[in-house]
C-alpha cells in the first residue's frame, strides 16, 4: 500500500461545484503540504500543516481551503471551483525538517 | 527574477553521456537543496538533497552547489534512457523551514539510445 494515498485519482466536474481532494498518510509524518502542477510552471504549494492545530497559507491558497482532520489527514476544498483551477494536485509529507515525499496525484478537470 | 530558475530543456544527451541540470535561486541564505525526478505522469520522486557546506556523490548521480553563483548542479553520469524524465530543483527560503519549499519550473530530459 502506498504510504501517501490521495483519492480521488482523477475527477471531472462542472464550474461552481464544491470538491474535495483528500490526503492520508501511513508514515507518521507531523508535516503535510497541498501543491498543484500547471504544464511549465512547476510546483507550486497552497496550504501546508506544520501538525493538526496548525494551517499556513502558501504561495497560491485564494480560492482554497484546508483542514487537517488528524495527523495522518489533510483535506484541500475548492469551494466554487473554477476552470483555471484545473492542474494536477500533489498531496506531500514531511517528518520535521526532513525531505518531503509525494502521493500520486489527482487529476483535476473542471469543465 | 524567479526565487528558483531552471531551464525548462528539453536536454537531450546520447546514452552513456554525463546529464548536466543547473539551478539558480535568488535567496543567498538557502541552506539546503533538493532534487527530485518525476516521470510522465507519476509523482516527483527524491533522488538527492545537498546541504551548503559541500557537494554530494550518490551513485550516477551528483550535486554540485556554487553559492558565490547561487546555482546548484545536478550530473548523471553514464545516462541511460530510463533518466529521461522531468528534473526538478526545490530550494526552502534562507532561514525558514524547509517546508516552505519553492520548487523551479523543471527541465526535461531525454537520453536517446
Amino acid at each position: 500500500d502506498a504510504d501517501v494515498t490521495q483519492t480521488p485519482r482523477n475527477r471531472i466536474t462542472k464550474t461552481g461545484k464544491r470538491i474535495m481532494l483528500e490526503c492520508s498518510q501511513t508514515k507518521g509524518h507531523d508535516r503535510m503540504y497541498w501543491y498543484r502542477q500547471d504544464p511549465g510552471l512547476g510546483l507550486r504549494l497552497i496550504y501546508y500543516s506544520f501538525d493538526v492545530k496548525d494551517i499556513n497559507k502558501g504561495e497560491i491558497s485564494d480560492g482554497y481551503s484546508v483542514s487537517r482532520q488528524a495527523q495522518a489527514k489533510f483535506s484541500l476544498s475548492l469551494e466554487s471551483a473554477i476552470p483555471n483551477q484545473t492542474a494536477l494536485y500533489f498531496c506531500a509529507t514531511s517528518e520535521g525538517d526532513q525531505p518531503q515525499h509525494f502521493g500520486d496525484g489527482t487529476r483535476l478537470s473542471i469543465l | 527574477q524567479k526565487e528558483v530558475e531552471q531551464n525548462s530543456g528539453p536536454l537531450s544527451v546520447p546514452e552513456g553521456a554525463i546529464a548536466s541540470l543547473n539551478c539558480t535561486y535568488s535567496d543567498r541564505g538557502s541552506q539546503s537543496f533538493f532534487w527530485y525526478r518525476q516521470y510522465s505522469g507519476k509523482s516527483p520522486e527524491l533522488i538527492m538533497f545537498i546541504y551548503s557546506n559541500g557537494d554530494k556523490e550518490d551513485g550516477r548521480f551528483t550535486a554540485q552547489l556554487n553559492k558565490a553563483s547561487q546555482y546548484v548542479s545536478l550530473l548523471i553520469r553514464d545516462s541511460q534512457p530510463s533518466d529521461s524524465a522531468t528534473y526538478l530543483c526545490a530550494v526552502p527560503p534562507g532561514g525558514t523551514s524547509y517546508g516552505k519549499l519553492t520548487f523551479g519550473q523543471g527541465t526535461i530530459l531525454t537520453v536517446h539510445p
